[in-house]
């Protein structure tokens, strides 16, 4: 399973877009790519998924290089309550059913 | 919300006890998996279960067990609680398909304190 590395932390303002990046140099051709949001004590929700190019819905954008070696979570205009951990995970095609978590990355948003 | 509800929130336990967790898929969903999340850190896998059958198992001993029923809701039982129990367990559901490509939705949790 490819293993995702991403920054410990980050720090933005209100109205400000985040980029989140995450590299995954041993992504297989079969896996995809997948990004969940947790707040503190709750479950992590799941954001957006993507195997190449963009992908957006009405909550992020993400982006994927041809060579799918890295991942770029992009959330528009955050606010306060976009202060969370993000998750970004390698997942394989079939029912393999294991996810594996890093340590994510810690979204500070401030006012 | 995503649908998956667990029970109890919240539990306390003295070492050497036994714990059983619930939850409660997704209405369509026949997988469900759990996971143990140590404070500060990422869920770690425990295991999965579809279609009542154990389904993939992580790095978690024997004393982790689990059930899942006919209505695809699904328990964990924990014997022997051991301090480094102590943690937010998480189930996710979701739909198995030919495609392999399901997305897991998590419950809220349950917060489970070993003294």
């Amino acid at each position: 399973l490819a293993k995702t590395t991403q920054p410990i932390s980050m720090d933005s303002y209100e109205g400000q877009e985040v980029n989140i990046t995450c590299s995954h140099n041993n992504i297989a051709t079969n896996d995809y790519i997948t990004w969940y949001q947790q707040f503190p004590s709750q479950g992590p929700r799941f954001i957006i998924q993507g195997y190449k190019t963009k992908v957006t819905n009405e909550v992020a954008s993400l982006f994927i290089p041809a060579d799918r070696k890295s991942s770029t979570l992009s959330l528009p205009r955050v606010s306060l309550s976009d202060t969370a951990v993000y998750y970004c995970l390698v997942v394989p095609s079939g029912n393999t059913g294991k996810l594996i978590f890093g340590q994510g990355t810690t979204l500070q948003v401030k006012p | 919300e995503t649908g998956v509800t667990q029970s109890p929130t919240h539990l306390i336990k003295t070492r050497g006890q036994q714990v059983t967790l619930r939850c409660s898929s997704q209405s369509g969903h026949n997988t469900v998996s759990w996971y143990q999340q140590a404070l500060g850190q990422g869920p770690q896998f425990i295991f999965q279960y579809y279609r009542e059958e154990e389904n993939g198992r992580g790095n978690f001993p024997p004393r982790f067990s689990g059930l899942q029923f006919p209505n695809y809701s699904s328990e964990l039982n924990v014997n022997a609680l051991e301090l480094d129990d102590s943690a937010l367990y998480l189930c996710a559901s979701s739909l198995a398909s030919a495609g392999g490509r399901e997305t897991q939705y998590f419950g809220p949790g349950t917060r489970l304190l070993v003294l």
